[in-house]
């Protein structure tokens, strides 16, 4: 069964940063691109950044580039998100989520880890 | 970036009636529209993707249509289990981006 369990979540001070954990099991983790995810308190989704199996291929959106880095250990078998100099607009539930490869949607999410920016 | 328009925003049915959901891109992104159903405690679940592909393991009940800059989802004969949040997402290119969502609710 395909397993995502993201952690590392928490009140944060704005301009602290923080560091989400994703673990996989159920699948090969090192075969599949994995992606984070996140929605604001009673917003929609928005797609955050991606990194290709590899890690030879990384993306983010514009509203957290320069401020965030997506990385992976595929020996432990585990996605993260490094923050930084985090605002109060990103409080959100962050999810991360499986691409089978590139042009495919995310098949498998996470329940989500909270993190609030606040003073 | 693709904009993608999600409409109606709020949706009331009763079990067995049928429903559909509409969502625009801003421009065309082909077939590549996905659509998940989102309930509390629960992870999302990918229902539809390359605009009409069943996910596996979803009820046939569900169902997608579109190409281009139109895309809709189909639910014939509701199920209880049915009513939460919809979200429609172009996976053509990057930034991928999500409709605002459709809220299907118990009449």
């Amino acid at each position: 069964e395909v397993q995502l369990v993201e952690s590392g979540g928490g009140l944060v001070q704005p301009g602290r940063s923080l560091k989400l954990s994703c673990l996989a099991s159920g699948f090969t983790f090192s075969n599949y691109g994995m992606n984070w995810i996140r929605q604001a308190p009673g917003k929609g989704l928005e797609w955050v950044a991606s990194i290709s199996s590899s890690s030879s291929y990384i993306y983010y959106a514009d509203t957290v580039k320069g401020r965030f880095t997506i990385s992976r250990d595929n020996a432990k078998n585990t996605l993260y998100l490094q923050m930084t100099s985090l605002r109060s607009e990103d409080t959100a539930l962050y999810y991360c989520a499986r691409r089978v490869y590139p042009g495919t949607p995310f098949d498998y999410w996470g329940q989500g880890v909270m993190v609030t920016v606040s003073s | 970036d693709v904009q993608m328009t999600q409409s109606p925003y709020n949706l009331a049915a009763s079990p067995g009636e049928s429903v559909s959901i509409n969502c625009k891109a801003s421009k065309s992104i082909s077939k590549y529209l996905a659509w998940y159903q989102q309930k509390p405690g629960k992870a999302n679940k990918l229902l539809i993707y390359d605009g009409s592909t069943l996910q596996s393991g979803i009820p046939s009940r569900f169902s997608g249509s579109g190409s281009g800059t139109d895309f809709t989802l189909t639910i014939r004969s509701l199920e209880p289990e049915d009513f939460g949040l919809y979200y429609c997402q172009q996976h053509n290119e990057y930034p991928f981006t999500f409709g605002s969502g459709t809220k299907l609710e118990i009449k």
